[in-house]
C-alpha cells in the first residue's frame, strides 16, 4: 500500500471549471508539501502546510491540511490552461535529513 | 531559479554498461538528493547526501551508487545498467533538512 494516495489519478476539465484533488494517508504527518510538475521539468514547490486545519491560498489555488494531519486537498478555482500539470503531494519521512516520500500524483489537463 | 544542472539531459545506452549521471549546483547547499520518476510510481528516493562524503540509501537504492567529493557535485552511478533502470532521474538540493527542495530538469535515461 502507498503511504500517500492521490486522487483522482487523471483529471481533464474545461477552462473556467473548479476542481479539487486529494492526498490521503492513514499516517499522521508533521507537514505536507504540494508540488506542480510541467512536462520536461522538475517539480516546483507550491506550498507547505504544517498545522492541522490550516488553509493556505496561492492566487486561485487553495490548500488545506486535514485537522488530524493525515490528509490534504488542493482546490483550484476557475482553472486555466496554465494550470495544466502533474500535482504531487509529499511528506518528510520523519528524519532530520529531508527525505521526502511522494504520492503518485494527479495529472490535470485544462482545455481552452 | 535554483542553480542546478543535470547532465546529460538524455542518454541511451545498452544493458550491462556503466552509466554516471551528474548533478551540479551553484547554491552551496548541503543536502542533495537523487530521485527516479516512473509512470505509476511518482518520485522515489534513490540516494541522498547531507555533506561532502556523507551519503546514505533511499528507498530504491539497489543497483545504484553515489559519490560526493565536493559540495557542488553529486554523482549517481549505475554500475551495470539494466532495462529496469530506464527512467527519468531528478536531482534536488536543499539548504537544510527542513528547507524546500529545488529540483533540476531531469535526465531521461533509456537502457536497451
Amino acid at each position: 500500500t502507498q503511504l500517500l494516495e492521490q486522487s483522482p489519478q487523471f483529471l481533464s476539465i474545461q477552462e473556467g471549471e473548479n476542481l479539487t484533488v486529494y492526498c490521503n494517508s492513514s499516517s499522521v504527518f508533521s507537514s505536507l508539501q504540494w508540488y506542480r510538475q510541467e512536462p520536461g521539468e522538475g517539480p516546483v514547490l507550491l506550498v507547505t502546510v504544517v498545522t492541522g486545519g490550516e488553509v493556505k491560498k496561492l492566487k486561485r489555488l487553495t490548500f488545506q491540511f486535514g485537522d488530524a494531519r493525515k490528509d490534504s486537498s488542493l482546490h483550484i478555482t476557475a482553472a486555466q490552461p496554465g494550470d495544466t500539470g502533474l500535482y504531487l503531494c509529499a511528506v518528510d519521512r520523519g528524519s532530520t535529513l529531508g527525505r521526502l516520500y511522494f504520492g503518485r500524483g494527479t495529472q490535470l489537463t485544462v482545455w481552452p | 531559479d535554483a542553480g542546478i544542472t543535470q547532465s546529460p539531459r538524455h542518454k541511451v545506452t545498452e544493458t550491462g554498461t556503466p552509466v554516471t549521471l551528474r548533478c551540479h549546483q551553484t547554491e552551496n547547499h548541503r543536502y542533495m538528493y537523487w530521485y527516479r520518476q516512473d509512470p505509476g510510481h511518482g518520485l522515489r528516493l534513490i540516494h541522498y547526501s547531507y555533506g561532502v562524503k556523507d551519503t546514505d540509501k533511499g528507498e530504491v537504492s539497489d543497483g545504484y551508487s553515489v559519490s560526493r567529493s565536493k559540495t557542488e557535485d553529486f554523482l549517481l552511478t549505475l554500475e551495470s545498467a539494466t532495462s529496469s533502470q530506464t527512467s527519468v532521474y531528478f536531482c534536488a538540493i536543499s539548504g537544510g533538512a527542513n528547507q524546500p527542495q529545488h529540483f533540476g530538469d531531469g535526465t531521461r535515461l533509456s537502457i536497451l
